[in-house]
């Protein structure tokens, strides 16, 4: 059963600091992987995609990285604004969990960017 | 496209009566999903739909949850005789088929928030 394992827990850092969020699975055996933001008491808004085969993604000021065969994902946030203060999801879709491409999710970091 | 769209966003019942969760997913998008997610957790995969077929259920839905695409369109989560554990937020999510081995996007609704007292 795949586990995902998302380090720090929490993190607060002062607004303008660079910032790497890290994820980590047991089952490298995965489709894809996906990284989510989500803000208290809301739904998942997708950040990014990343296929098996692809090594990183970039949209704006986001960066993810995959290292598929070690079982590790980072969320790279350049230049930190208090918007981005939100919980910060990875969840790899393993191939064990067939046509259904389910994913499976970390519990979170929840980062707080400080003006 | 609109996005996928849940009702009601907020739900207070007393345990042992019934509830549904209506979700209208994105337009074309075949594959439907529920999640759940209680505090300071993940989502939890509950059951996937392609277009109106029910192809997978996760163990954590009891006999007491049943879920509906009857037109392959919008879908329903019905949950029978509440309980307190039932408490969580009821999440779901729709994408396109993949293409062969590469995936598409999971979008998510806002979810729908979920108290038995």
């Amino acid at each position: 059963k795949q586990e995902v394992t998302q380090i720090p827990a929490a993190l607060s850092v002062p607004e303008g600091e660079n910032l790497v969020l890290n994820c980590s699975f047991t089952d490298s055996a995965i489709y894809n992987l996906q990284w989510f933001r989500q803000d208290p008491g809301k739904g998942l808004t997708s950040l990014l995609l990343i296929q098996s085969s692809q090594r990183e993604q970039t949209s704006g000021r986001l960066n993810a990285s995959l290292d598929k065969s070690s079982g590790r994902s980072t969320l790279y946030i350049a230049a930190s604004q208090p918007g981005d203060s939100a919980t910060y999801l990875c969840a790899p879709s393993p191939i064990s969990s067939g046509s259904a491409r389910q994913l499976t999710f970390g519990s979170g970091t929840q980062l707080t960017v400080l003006p | 496209d609109t996005g996928v769209s849940q009702n009601p966003r907020h739900k207070i019942t007393k345990r042992g009566q019934n509830v549904t969760f209506r979700c209208d997913p994105i337009s074309e998008h075949n594959r439907l999903y529920w999640y759940r997610q209680t505090l300071g957790q993940g989502p939890e995969f509950l059951t996937y739909f392609q277009n109106e077929a029910q192809l997978e259920k996760s163990r954590l839905l009891s006999d007491r949850f049943s879920a509906e695409r009857p037109k392959g369109s919008f879908s329903t989560l019905e949950i029978q005789r509440t309980e307190q554990g039932d408490s969580a937020m009821y999440l779901c999510a729709s994408s396109r088929r993949p293409d062969g081995e590469l995936g598409n996007t999971i979008y998510f609704g806002e979810g729908s928030w979920l108290t038995v007292v």
